[in-house]
């Protein structure tokens, strides 16, 4: 069965302090993994898809890296507007339309 | 502005009455979904339309029913049935087959 796991489930960082987050998947053939922000009472914003292990997509300061069983979500000295909950989901071959999405690790930066 | 819009961004129901959740998207995307958000919980799919007039059940469709009479409306009615429907709501889209997904602003439901 395809499922996601993503850790930790909260995070806390000071302002300026670089870290990552981890989403790990079980996939009967990888499709794309995807990376959204979620703020809270909004929808999720979509950041990066990736497609296949070695393939890395950076924007400001985020970088998503993906191997054949996890994916991380480096973020560099990171800043108060960073906070929100970051989700990731994948998609396998198993289901054309089924997108299975992790619960989601809350970030919080402190300033 | 390309999107996906939902309406009413906050919604109250009364025990007993069925209501409906507005997703209309001006992108040219093949597929709609509709999510459910729980706390704690990871997006659950209610259901799903690859193409107009066709739609399939996700993993918690009861309590739920859809239409997807044009290409750029997918409806989602929460009925009387469904027992426990205080929720927020996400519609979703993509271009087809295998693609990033792509969500509107969601859609709180409070039942009263």
């Amino acid at each position: 069965e395809d499922q996601v796991t993503q850790s930790p489930e909260a995070l806390r960082l000071q302002e300026g302090e670089s870290s990552s987050l981890n989403c790990s998947y079980t996939v009967s053939g990888l499709r794309g993994l995807f990376w959204y922000r979620q703020d809270p009472g909004k929808g999720p914003e979509f950041l990066f898809t990736l497609y296949s292990a070695g393939e890395e997509k950076e924007k400001e300061r985020l970088k998503a890296t993906l191997t054949k069983k996890e994916s991380f979500l480096h973020i560099t000295a990171p800043k108060p507007e960073d906070s929100a909950t970051y989700l990731c989901a994948v998609l396998g071959h198993s289901g054309t339309y089924k997108y299975i999405f992790g619960t989601g690790t809350r970030l919080k930066v402190l300033a | 502005d390309g999107g996906i819009t939902q309406s009413p961004k906050y919604l109250f129901r009364k025990e007993g009455q069925n209501v409906t959740l507005s997703c209309e998207q001006n992108l040219n995307h093949d597929a709609m979904y509709w999510y459910r958000q729980d706390p704690g919980q990871g997006l659950r799919l209610i259901y799903y339309s690859q193409i107009v007039n066709d739609f399939q059940k996700g993993d918690i469709a009861e309590g739920y029913s859809v239409s997807r009479e044009k290409k750029e409306s997918f409806p989602l009615t929460v009925t009387s049935a469904q027992k426990n429907p205080t929720a927020f709501y996400l519609c979703a889209s993509t271009p087809g087959s295998g693609n990033t997904i792509y969500f509107g602003e969601g859609s709180w439901l409070t039942v009263v």
